[in-house]
């Protein structure tokens, strides 16, 4: 177990719904990052909370939005989904701003969209 | 310029054989290059890692080769297992007040026993 937690394990959805995946990020630390990884893109960043702030953006789609919460958990909101959006979604976490010590990543969320 | 370019996609190796996995990049501003290792249904765990003011950095059986003049590292997997098994991806990221992480395409590595 990382310590960085993320519900759900699996979601499957059909086209043009909207779904929430939900992290917890490993005690103590304060950054949070969203990355998707599919077979076509790799590994991309999406988008970086530090301690309830935006601070970074990556390829993150305007139907795609995060957020940070007040007890460091983050939420990425992903809407109006289309096929292409299946991917397994990562999020990780790291005590400070940077990846200076590396991060931690969750299991991910396997997302289907059919 | 922000691409990490990863060789090979995939390798199959001899228990016991060197694993030599390599990554290029063009971004000079790069300044932290860590390698993660990922097994199916989990998510990438960090590696090893080296910053470009060393050439090489050894963890057990893993060292990180590093070439700042050409651009160039490396992830060498000495007598690999077949636990080693799994996909190896190389990352770099910048300084700033948001290092996120450039990956590579990632390597799938079979250790046959």
């Amino acid at each position: 177990d990382s310590g960085v937690t993320q519900t759900p394990k699996h979601l499957i959805t059909a086209t043009g719904q909207r779904v929430t995946l939900r992290c917890s990020p490993r005690s103590g630390d304060l950054s949070v990052y969203w990355y998707q990884q599919s077979l076509d893109q790799g590994l991309q960043f999406l988008i970086q909370y530090y301690n309830g702030e935006e601070r970074a953006k990556g390829n993150i789609l305007e139907r795609f939005s995060a957020q940070q919460f007040p007890d460091l958990h983050s939420e990425l909101n992903l809407s109006s989904l289309e096929l292409g959006d299946s991917a397994l979604y990562f999020c990780a976490s790291s005590v400070d701003l940077g990846a200076g010590y590396g991060y931690t990543f969750g299991s991910g969320t396997r997302l289907t969209v059919v | 310029q922000q691409q990490v370019k990863q060789s090979p996609q995939s390798l199959i190796v001899q228990k016991g054989g060197i694993s030599i996995i390599n990554c290029a990049y063009e971004n000079t501003a790069f300044d932290y290059f860590p390698w993660y290792q990922q097994f199916p249904g989990k998510g990438p765990a960090l590696l090893i890692a080296i910053r470009p003011d060393v050439s090489e950095k050894k963890e057990g059986r893993f060292t990180i080769s590093f070439n700042k003049s050409a651009k160039q590292f490396s992830l060498h997997i000495m007598d690999s297992q077949p636990g080693d098994s799994a996909t190896y991806f190389c990352a770099a990221t910048t300084s700033g007040s948001a290092r996120q992480l450039t990956f590579g395409s990632g390597t799938q590595l079979t250790v046959l026993p």
